[in-house]
């Protein structure tokens, strides 16, 4: 147990919606960053919050937007979905500072699949 | 661009040993990980190298040389609940915490 939690574990969308993920960090951290992993792919980046700032962006289109509040939980935002968005979306955690090098804890994950 | 590669599967018999390779190209290095993922699961920390050389942990032990831009994660006296994806990751600069992840190796330990 990592502490850190999903939600919803499972979600069908289809194309053009819109969807919300959750994730709610594992107590005083407060640095979250976001991944998705595509069957078979290592996670790929999409973005992290450091105190409710973004604080880095990998390589998705402005679809992908997020949120991180307060209590450092954070939400992921995906608008006008397609099929290729179907995934495994992770979230992960840890106690950040400049130069740390402390591990980062991951969620179980939400699959996601677009029809 | 970040070129991380890994064997894409590997095979090998409970109670053997198995290593894992992992070369990367990339734009600064500040450390590297690897991860064991079951399957439908979060991946699971296992290792950090920032050093050149030998960490060992238990039955998993890592190595790095920085200046091959190389790693390896050896399993030793393998279980059948070692059949999982291994993940290297690699972090590029000091001021940020983003692991750069290569594809993964499907490791399939059989009887």
């Amino acid at each position: 147990e990592t502490g850190v939690t999903q939600s919803p574990t499972h979600l069908i969308k289809t194309r053009g919606q819109q969807v919300t993920l959750r994730c709610s960090s594992q107590s005083g951290h407060n640095t979250v960053s976001w991944y998705q992993q595509a069957l078979g792919q290592g996670p790929q980046f999409i973005f992290q919050y450091y105190r409710e700032e973004e604080n880095g962006r990998g390589n998705f289109p402005p679809r992908f937007s997020g949120l991180q509040f307060p209590n450092y939980s954070s939400e992921l935002n995906v608008n006008a979905l397609e099929l290729d968005d179907s995934a495994l979306y992770l979230c992960a955690t840890f106690q950040g500072f400049v130069g740390s090098t402390d591990t980062q804890y991951f969620g179980p994950g939400t699959r996601l699949t677009v029809l | 661009g970040q070129n991380i590669d890994q064997p894409t599967e590997m095979t090998a018999t409970e109670g053997a040993i198995v290593q894992i390779n992992c070369t990367y190209q990339t734009s600064g290095f500040n450390g590297l990980f690897w991860y064991q993922q079951h399957a439908g699961e979060a991946p699971t920390f296992l290792s950090y190298n920032v050093l050149d050389g030998l960490e060992e942990k238990g039955r998993f032990s890592s190595f790095l040389s920085r200046s091959k831009g190389y790693s390896y994660l050896l399993l030793k006296e393998l279980q059948m609940k070692d059949s999982a994806s291994y993940l290297c990751a690699v972090r590029l600069s000091g001021g940020s915490y983003i692991p750069t992840f290569g594809r993964g190796t499907s490791l399939i330990v059989h009887p």
